[in-house]
């Protein structure tokens, strides 16, 4: 069964100081895929970035972007020039056969100002 | 586009009462999934439905429950109420397959507190 690891329960930044966020996953499948979700108080999860596993190029989203090691099965998420805004709760997710999510149990990150 | 919504925003239950929630998925997606959110499990996946039949469910007895109609608005429905089921149940609504062409689009969730 796939499962996916998110190591770090808590994680804390200065404004404008880049962090990074870790993901590692289980799968079997060949084929699939990654995503990283935000929820933030408001708790609506919003999706931050996307990553298709047979891509080898790491995914970038302004000032959001991935390393992704497909071999170590590991997704991590930086987050440069963090912003107050960017403070919330971050899942980490893979797919699973072609219907289903898996979502880590998440990050908790707070921006310092 | 409008997206996701979810109603109520909050309900408040006694045990053994039942509840039905709501999810309009955004226009033209046909799948929805729902995800029950608590601190001590994290997110974890109820059921997903496509074209009015449901594709995959996860671990929860049945009470839990739920259907797709054919404009893939979906209801989910727990029976019996019991304490635990306190939670938030997310919605989520997606085109088709799972890929990144079509990520989960997520509501704002439904609050549910079993008194």
């Amino acid at each position: 069964a796939q499962t996916v690891t998110q190591s770090q329960p808590e994680m804390s930044v200065q404004e404008a100081e880049t962090v990074t966020l870790s993901c590692t996953y289980d799968t079997s499948e060949s084929d699939y895929y990654l995503f990283w979700y935000k929820q933030p108080p408001s708790r609506q999860m919003i999706l931050v970035i996307r990553q298709e596993a047979y891509k080898q190029q790491n995914a970038t989203e302004n000032r959001f972007s991935v390393n992704f090691q497909k071999a170590a099965k590991s997704f991590s998420l930086k987050i440069s020039d963090s912003q107050l805004g960017d403070a919330a709760m971050y899942f980490c997710v893979t797919t699973s056969g072609t219907y289903k999510y898996i979502f880590g149990t998440g990050t908790r990150l707070k921006v310092l100002a | 586009k409008a997206g996701v919504t979810q109603t109520p925003r909050y309900l408040i239950k006694t045990r053994g009462q039942q509840v039905t929630l709501s999810c309009s998925p955004i226009s033209g997606h046909r799948s929805v999934s729902w995800y029950q959110q608590t601190p001590g499990q994290g997110l974890q996946f109820l059921f997903e439905y496509f074209s009015e039949t449901q594709r995959n469910k996860g671990n929860f007895p049945g009470r839990f429950s739920g259907r797709q109609f054919s404009n893939s608005r979906s209801e989910m429905n727990v029976s019996t109420l019991e304490l635990g089921d306190s939670a938030l149940y997310l919605c989520a609504s997606s085109l088709e397959r799972a890929s990144t062409d079509s990520p989960l689009h997520f509501g704002n969730g439904t609050r549910l507190t079993v008194t």
